[in-house]
């Protein structure tokens, strides 16, 4: 399996611009996370996803963003309109169930720079 | 209020030599505690995960300690090697689910030759 796949790798844009950041689970995970990691705040949890369905967004900053699951296979983290504080590290995640012990594997991550 | 401590917030070690990194929290009601790994411009890889009842878990080289009467945690890294340089982050979660993750702000280990 060749793991999470996040893309872009790199994401440059500027303030007030939309941005849409990919994730692609490892086959056969029902559990999907997205974080963001900051020098300043380390990681933080922003949504979870069971079985494609939301289920605790209470870590999501802001009504700027959103984050979908169309299928198992798919979800999306939408920032807009972007800010220059966004800028940070934003990973995805996917774990076989959902908490637990249950070991989560993480894709390389998403540098977002908002200027 | 729950929280996670971890210290040093940065530590630098000969190659070869042991080190131990600590973690400690503040979470209830106690599920877990992870240790991650985390290399420069990659995502945390997972060394070890802790429930409750386990006081101590080894993977490699890498040796987790949970003493849950006082909600401590240690990382030990023993015989140091160069690829141990990396962020290693403490996750303590509450309850079960995802949604009481609770992270430390890492320590940064350098290992020099």
């Amino acid at each position: 399996d060749a793991g999470v796949i996040q893309s872009p790798r790199h994401e440059v844009t500027e303030m007030g611009q939309e941005v849409t950041l990919r994730c692609k689970p490892i086959s056969g995970h029902n559990s999907l996370f997205w974080y963001r990691q900051t020098m300043m705040r380390g990681l933080e949890l922003l949504i979870y996803f069971n079985n494609n369905v939301p289920i605790d967004d209470s870590g999501m900053p802001e009504d700027r963003f959103s984050a979908k699951m169309p299928n198992a296979s798919f979800s999306t983290l939408k920032i807009q309109p972007s800010e220059p504080r966004d800028s940070a590290v934003y990973f995805c995640a996917s774990s076989l169930v959902t908490g637990g012990a249950d070991t989560q594997y993480f894709g390389p991550g998403t540098r977002l720079t908002v200027l | 209020k729950n929280q996670v401590e971890q210290s040093p917030q940065s530590l630098i070690i000969l190659e070869g030599k042991n080190c131990t990194l600590q973690c400690n929290y503040t979470v209830s009601p106690f599920s877990n505690l992870r240790w991650y790994k985390q290399d420069t411009g990659r995502g945390p890889v997972s060394l070890t995960i802790m429930t409750f009842s386990e006081n101590t878990k080894s993977n490699g080289r890498y040796t987790a300690t949970l003493d849950a009467d006082t909600k401590q945690s240690s990382l030990h890294i023993t015989a140091s090697q160069l690829s141990d340089s990396a962020s290693y982050i403490c996750v303590v979660s509450a309850e079960t689910g995802a949604n009481n993750l609770f992270f430390g702000t890492g320590t940064r280990l350098t290992v020099i030759p």
